[in-house]
C-alpha cells in the first residue's frame, strides 16, 4: 500500500532550528512536496524535490533521499509565525498526491 | 491571497438540509480538486476535474455531488449528510498536462459541521 509517515506534533523554541521528517512508500515516485498550513488559512506550497539532495529557500530547506524514501523540512531561525501544520505529500506514478497527516509545529518563546 | 476563493468559510447544517460549497480560481489553471481534511488525518482527495474529465475517489458517498461548469468554478453539492461528514473541505487548483501536475494552490476551506 501507499503510506506517508510524519510526526504528529513537534515543539521548538523561537530562534532555534527544527527538522521535520517524512518517510514515504508510494507506487512509483514523481516528487515530494511540502506545504505549510496555518489554521483557518489556505495551505501554501513550500518546496518540491524530485532529485536527491538539499534545496535551500531562505530560512526553509528541504532534503530528499529517493533510495531511502525519506525527506525532511528544515526550518532555521524559527519565528512565532512558523507555528503551523506542515504537510508532506509524495506524487506517485499516476501523478496522484499521497498525503501525510501533517506535523503540528509549536513554537515557544 | 492564493488566487483560489472558497465560500462559505463556515457552514452548519442539519442532516436533512441541502447546501452547496463554491470554489473559484483566478489562476488560469485547468484542474480543480475537492479535498476533505478530518482532524489528524491525511488529506483525502474526493474529486478531480482535469482536462475536461472527472476523476473521483470511489469511497466518497453519493451524498456528495460535484459540479464543474467551467475551468474556473467548482461546486460541491451536499445533501442528507451525516455527523461524520463534519470536516474541513478544501478546494485546490493546478495546471495539469498529460505528463504530470504542477503544485496545488488551495483555498482557505469551508469548515463544515453537521448536526
Amino acid at each position: 500500500g501507499q503510506n506517508i509517515d510524519q510526526p504528529t506534533e513537534m515543539t521548538a523554541t523561537e530562534g532555534a532550528i527544527v527538522q521535520i521528517n517524512c518517510t514515504y512508500q508510494t507506487s512509483g515516485f514523481n516528487g515530494l512536496f511540502w506545504y505549510q498550513h496555518h489554521a483557518g488559512e489556505a495551505p501554501t506550497f513550500l518546496s518540491y524535490n524530485v532529485l536527491d539532495g538539499l534545496e535551500e529557500k531562505g530560512r526553509f530547506s528541504s532534503f530528499l533521499s529517493r533510495s531511502k524514501g525519506y525527506s525532511y523540512l528544515l526550518l532555521k531561525e524559527l519565528q512565532m509565525k512558523d507555528s503551523a501544520s506542515y504537510l508532506c505529500a509524495s506524487m506517485d506514478s499516476n501523478y496522484q498526491l499521497i498525503w501525510g497527516a501533517g506535523t503540528k509545529l509549536i513554537i515557544k518563546p | 491571497e492564493t488566487g483560489v476563493t472558497q465560500t462559505p468559510r463556515h457552514l452548519v447544517m442539519g442532516m436533512t438540509n441541502k447546501k452547496s460549497l463554491k470554489c473559484e480560481q483566478h489562476l488560469g489553471h485547468n484542474a480543480m480538486y475537492w479535498y476533505k481534511q478530518s482532524a489528524k488525518k491525511p488529506l483525502e482527495l474526493m474529486f478531480v476535474y482535469s482536462l475536461e474529465e472527472r476523476v473521483e475517489n470511489n469511497s466518497v458517498p453519493s451524498r456528495f455531488s460535484p459540479e464543474c461548469p467551467n475551468s474556473s468554478h467548482l461546486f460541491l453539492h451536499l445533501h442528507t449528510l451525516q455527523p461524520e461528514d463534519s470536516a474541513l473541505y478544501l478546494c485546490a487548483s493546478s495546471f495539469r498536462s498529460g505528463t504530470g501536475s504542477e503544485k496545488l494552490f488551495f483555498g482557505s476551506g469551508t469548515q463544515l459541521s453537521v448536526l
